[in-house]
């Protein structure tokens, strides 16, 4: 069936390190992904997004690396600042429905 | 403020109640999503509309539960006979077309 997962629940980093989250997904079909970062309280935020006709997209301190021959998705956050700190999600679609799933999340923890 | 627009932002209710959130999307996003999100889960997909057409719905959507986007722009999502397990965070988004959601900053509902 679909899923989309995160392997780590939590990942704690120290300020100025870069930060890189890992995502799995299983559906084959799924042809466009997105991450969002959440703080507590809030909605999740938009960061970046990447479409499979791509394996890397690149925006401000961020890096999205996709890999679909083992279904792999990955952000790279630069220079992790005490302000990254909050829930990272995964989401992926499959087809014209505009559907996203989502993974479960994982907290990076930025230490000063 | 243009971003996407929820109300209430808390709800408490008794258990048997109804309730009745509201969404304003970004002008113009002829698509608007709802999704429920508990704690320490990433949000699960409700239910979509183009337009005023609501296209698609989950399994989640049990028969308590109706959205209506009757002209396209605002919508309302409606529990019925409110139960405990509803208590989650119910998050609205809206998208131009393609599937980059924007989120709204949610609505958390509590049944005691």
């Amino acid at each position: 069936g679909e899923s989309v997962g995160l392997h780590l629940p939590t990942l704690s980093v120290q300020e100025g390190d870069n930060s890189i989250i890992n995502c799995a997904y299983s559906n084959s079909a799924s042809d466009y992904f997105i991450w969002y970062k959440q703080e507590s309280g809030k909605g999740p935020q938009f960061i970046i997004d990447i479409r499979s006709n791509m394996d890397k997209r690149q925006g401000q301190r961020v890096t999205v690396l996709l890999n679909k021959t083992v279904k792999h998705l990955s952000l790279q956050i630069a220079a992790t600042q005490p302000g990254d700190s909050a829930v990272y999600f995964c989401a992926e679609n499959a087809g014209a429905n505009s559907k996203l799933t989502f993974g479960k999340g994982i907290t990076l923890s930025v230490r000063p | 403020d243009t971003g996407v627009s929820q109300n209430p932002r808390h709800k408490i209710t008794k258990r048997g109640q109804n309730v009745t959130f509201r969404c304003d999307p970004i002008s113009e996003h002829n698509r608007l999503y709802w999704y429920r999100q508990t704690l320490g889960q990433g949000p699960e997909f409700l239910t979509y509309f183009q337009n005023e057409a609501q296209l698609e719905k989950s399994r989640l959507l049990s028969d308590r539960f109706s959205a209506e986007r009757p002209k396209g722009s605002f919508s309302t999502l409606e529990i019925q006979r409110t139960e405990q397990g509803d208590s989650a965070m119910y998050l609205c988004a809206s998208s131009l077309g393609g599937q980059r959601g924007f989120f709204g900053q949610g609505t958390r509902l509590t049944v005691v």
